[in-house]
């Protein structure tokens, strides 16, 4: 499969703990993109990336989410103390410039119990 | 920054009918609007692009159409199938980052 894969696919973690997510873009894509999405809901820009430098990072980033992309390929995203408000599915989409066209990943579904 | 809105929120048509979903962006630097479907607990699928420098596009039985000056665009699928059956959703981009509409859920009645 050469498409955006993601993992893991589920997370339930209870209130409070830290979770990392982890995103494989397709191979040759340089820019890698991370979107937040509740139910009912389009997705919602978060951060991306051109190789390994962080860009961007909208207002809905607080200081308990990082992100990071250290060798140009793959990205990981932490929630730090994890709230019930982080409860979404989090998606990842990779693309490669000059073109805007970006593809998603399956996506992880957090659950903060 | 950029606001989409997408209409309408749901959509039911019969088998073999038209849909057309519309949208509209604020933002007059957005160049690139992609339409992505979306079925449930799967990742979103482009399924058609369109850029400003281009009025309409059509990929077999659907179409994207951009009116740059109202700051509109639409899809239309014709002669729907069940498998049209998902949530389709709009964007805008300026450059690099998309921002979504609320997404319509269309359903096609056999």
């Amino acid at each position: 499969d050469t498409g955006v894969s993601q993992d893991p696919r589920h997370k339930i973690t209870k209130r409070g703990q830290n979770v990392t997510f982890r995103c494989d873009p397709i191979s040759e894509h340089n820019r890698l993109y991370w979107y937040r999405q509740t139910l009912g809901q389009g997705p919602e820009f978060l951060t991306y990336f051109q190789n390994e430098a962080q860009l961007e990072k909208s207002r809905l980033l607080s200081d308990r989410f990082s992100a990071e992309r250290p060798k140009g390929s793959f990205s990981t995203l932490e929630i730090q103390r994890t709230e019930q408000g982080d409860s979404a599915m989090y998606l990842c989409a990779s693309g490669q410039r000059p073109t805007d066209t970006q593809y998603f990943g399956p996506g992880t579904r957090l659950t903060v119990l | 920054g950029e606001n989409v809105e997408q209409h309408p929120s749901t959509l039911s048509v019969q088998e073999g009918d038209s849909a057309v979903i519309k949208c509209t962006y604020s933002d007059s630097a957005s160049n690139y609007f992609p339409w992505y479907k979306q079925e449930l607990g799967k990742r979103p699928q482009l399924i058609i692009d369109i850029r400003s420098n281009v009025g309409e596009k059509k990929d077999q039985r659907i179409a994207v159409t951009l009116n740059k000056t109202a700051k509109h665009f639409s899809l239309h699928i014709t002669e729907t199938q069940p498998e049209d059956s998902a949530v389709y959703f709009c964007a805008a981009s300026s450059d690099y980052k998309l921002s979504f509409g609320a997404g319509t859920t269309v359903t096609v009645r056999a």
